[in-house]
């Protein structure tokens, strides 16, 4: 089946910190995969995708990659700021039925 | 930002009453669907819809309904609602080219069953 493990949280930083969020998959055939953030009251919102294998995906100073032979797909970040406080969701995206697949969600606190 | 609403914003209701949570989307968007947030679980996909009468259902289904009898409105009923069913629920919609499409989520409904 397809499912999707992220980091256990919460995390806390402070500001211009290195972030690491760690996110590995598990799927049949060759799946898409995102990052979404989702802040405070909001809905979430797509962050980043990749496609492919080795595709690497960026927005904001974020960026991850597509590794298939580790199955993982990292999100990271050189220099957070308080403005990246928000929980962050890997997901993995099936063409079989047009469906995603969640990662529980990783909250992350910048603090100044 | 993608145009989806969600009805009511917050809901409180007792044990055994019916629900119903409306999702509105001004896209045109092909699918559509239902997922609950909790603690420790993330998201999980309720039901969703390919097309107008068309619908499947999602990992946790069990306890829901829902209908689709236009492209832009979107429908989760609670029959008979339960403490279990407690949850912030949002609503998504994509448009499908046969390849991944982007999910756009409404601002969520939180629902308390007391």
């Amino acid at each position: 089946g397809n499912s999707v493990t992220q980091m256990e949280g919460p995390v806390t930083l402070s500001e211009e910190a290195f972030l690491t969020i760690n996110c590995t998959y598990t799927a049949t055939g060759y799946p898409s995969l995102f990052w979404y953030v989702q802040y405070p009251g909001e809905g979430l919102q797509l962050l980043l995708k990749a496609t492919k294998a080795d595709d690497k995906g960026s927005n904001k100073g974020f960026e991850a990659t597509y590794r298939k032979e580790t199955t993982s797909f990292h999100l990271e970040k050189g220099s957070v700021q308080v403005s990246d406080s928000a929980v962050y969701f890997c997901a993995l995206w099936q063409v079989t039925g047009n469906q995603f697949y969640f990662g529980t969600g990783t909250s992350l606190t910048v603090i100044p | 930002d993608a145009g989806i609403t969600q009805s009511p914003r917050h809901k409180v209701t007792e044990t055994g009453t019916p629900v119903t949570l409306r999702c509105h989307q001004t896209e045109n968007h092909r699918y559509m669907y239902w997922y609950r947030q909790d603690p420790g679980h993330g998201l999980r996909l309720i039901h969703y819809s390919y097309g107008v009468k068309d619908t499947d259902k999602g990992e946790v289904s069990d306890g829901y309904s829902v209908s689709r009898s236009k492209t832009e409105d979107f429908l989760l009923t609670l029959e008979s609602a339960t403490s279990s069913q407690t949850s912030v629920y949002f609503c998504a919609i994509s448009e499908s080219t046969g390849g991944p499409e982007t999910q756009y989520f409404g601002p969520g409904t939180r629902l308390l069953v007391l």
